[in-house]
C-alpha cells in the first residue's frame, strides 16, 4: 500500500541557508501534519493543513512557512537556518481531521552545519 | 494545557518477560489516545489507539493498552517481549470535539531495551 512519501530523506545545509522539505500524502488523504523531532526529543507539532487551508499551528518559527498544494502535497520552507533546526522532520497524513488515524512518513533528517 | 507524561525514560526487560510502559495524560476533555513505536532513524508506526468504547484496546504486534479515566492513564502492555520490540515508544494524545484538528501531543518517549 502507498505510504506517506517525504523528500529528501537527508539534507545538509549551512547556517543561514534555506531548505524545502516535501511531503506527498497517501492518495485521497486531504490532511497533512508537520512535526519536528530534535535529537532525543519527542515529536513537536508544527503546522497542519486540511483541504489546502491551514488548520492548526503549533510551535513553528516565523522563519518557517508551509503550504498544501492542489494535489494535496505539502512543502515546508525553512529560511535563515540555525544549528538548532537540525532535527528529523515528519510529515503525516490522514483522511479528514478529528484524529482519524494519521500515517507518518519516514521523515527528513535535516542537518545544519 | 494538554500534556503527556511517560515516567520511564528507559526500560530494560529480558526477552520473554512481560512489559508495561506507563503513560499519563492531562487533558480537559475526553482525549483520543495513541501509542506509536519508532525504530532508530525510522518513522512512527501506530501500535494502537483509543477513541471510545472498550477501555482495553488491542494493537499490532501483540500489544494492548488500557484506558483508565480515573487515573488519567493509558499504559501499554505486552505479555511476552521479543528482541525485535527494542525501540522507542511514544504515547500521544489528541483532542476530541469541535476544536479537533487532528494534531497530536507526544510524551517524551520510553526507550525499551531487550536483554537476550
Amino acid at each position: 500500500a502507498a505510504g506517506v512519501i517525504q523528500s529528501p530523506r537527508h539534507l545538509i545545509k549551512e547556517k543561514r541557508e534555506t531548505a524545502t522539505l516535501k511531503c506527498y500524502p497517501i492518495p485521497r488523504h486531504d490532511t497533512v501534519y508537520w512535526y519536528q523531532q530534535g535529537p532525543g526529543q519527542d515529536p513537536q507539532f508544527l503546522i497542519s493543513f486540511y483541504e489546502k487551508m491551514q488548520s492548526d499551528k503549533g510551535s513553528i518559527p516565523d522563519r518557517f512557512s508551509a503550504q498544501q498544494f492542489s494535489d494535496y502535497h505539502s512543502e515546508l520552507n525553512m529560511s535563515s537556518l540555525e544549528l538548532g533546526d537540525s532535527a528529523l522532520y515528519f510529515c503525516a497524513s490522514s483522511f479528514g481531521q478529528g484524529n482519524t488515524e494519521a500515517f507518518f512518513g519516514q521523515g527528513t533528517r535535516l542537518t545544519v552545519v | 494545557a494538554q500534556s503527556v507524561t511517560q515516567p520511564d525514560i528507559h526500560i530494560t526487560v529480558s526477552e520473554g518477560a512481560s512489559l508495561e510502559l506507563r503513560c499519563n495524560y492531562s487533558y480537559g476533555a475526553t482525549p483520543y489516545l495513541f501509542w506509536y513505536v519508532q525504530s532508530p532513524g525510522q518513522g512512527l508506526q501506530l501500535l494502537l489507539k483509543y477513541f471510545s468504547g472498550d477501555t482495553l484496546v488491542q494493537g499490532i504486534k501483540g500489544f494492548e493498552a488500557e484506558f483508565k479515566r480515573s487515573q488519567s492513564s493509558f499504559n501499554l502492555r505486552k505479555p511476552s517481549v521479543h528482541w525485535s520490540d527494542a525501540a522507542e515508544y511514544f504515547c500521544a494524545v489528541g483532542a476530541q470535539g469541535s476544536s479537533n484538528t487532528g494534531k497530536l501531543i507526544f510524551g517524551q518517549g520510553t526507550t525499551l531495551q531487550v536483554k537476550p
